[in-house]
């Protein structure tokens, strides 16, 4: 089975903090996501890769910036992490083409004070 | 018209009953279209792709009518473990490599 694994399950962080988050992929998918999860909001698409060093912005890319330099590795950083920024995180990787869906990491819940 | 529009439920059903939830899209160049279930506080898996000719799996049966821009999951015999969030999602656009649109998810409760 595909593994997605985020690096913190529970994270807290103070207003105007740098913030990373970790996503790691254990079967060679070329693409990977980041989306954040809110009440009533649904899942919105902040960033995506298809390959190593390649990004492209998602729905709601403001505050956020992303770094892929590993095939397997895909981390999410908030540049000045601000209240309006707590939310559930979830990254993704799928395969080329998407055809087979995506596999989620459990998720990194943030909350920023 | 949203990309992936849901009735949010919630469906409150009993144990063995048969539940419909229903999906459109707004992009006939979508290609690719999913089920996925979420439970509480967890990550969405997927549940099952929908095929054109529709499919089957146990008892969940997924259709797609691309003319309407539907999809539909039907779940037959509800069991308790079945409630969870049921989230349809479609590729944003034609062609392969476009990210996912997942629709806000219909809730059902299966009630003993």
């Amino acid at each position: 089975d595909v593994k997605v694994t985020q690096s913190s399950r529970y994270l807290v962080k103070r207003t105007g903090e740098k913030v990373f988050l970790e996503c790691v992929q254990d079967m060679d998918h070329e693409n990977m996501f980041w989306y954040r999860q809110d009440p009533g909001l649904g899942l919105r698409l902040i960033y995506f890769s298809y390959d190593v060093k390649m990004k492209e912005k998602g729905d709601i890319p403001e505050g956020y910036s992303v770094s892929r330099e590993k095939k397997e590795r895909f981390s999410l950083i908030l540049e000045s992490a601000s209240t309006n920024q707590t939310s559930m995180y979830l990254c993704a990787s799928s395969l080329t083409g998407g055809v087979y869906g995506y596999t989620f990491g459990s998720g990194t819940r943030l909350t920023v004070v | 018209r949203k990309e992936v529009e849901q009735d949010p439920g919630p469906f409150n059903v009993p144990e063995g009953a048969t539940v419909a939830f229903n999906c459109t899209y707004s992009n006939s160049a979508s290609q690719s279209f999913f089920w996925y279930r979420q439970d509480c506080r967890k990550e969405p898996k997927l549940l099952m792709s929908v095929y054109s000719s529709g499919n089957e799996d146990g008892r969940f049966t997924a259709q797609l009518n691309r003319a309407s821009q539907y999809i539909s999951l039907l779940i037959r015999d509800s069991k308790l473990s079945d409630s969870a969030t049921y989230l349809c999602v479609v590729n944003r656009k034609g062609g392969g490599n476009t990210p996912l649109v997942f629709g806000k998810g219909t809730r059902l409760s299966v009630i003993a």
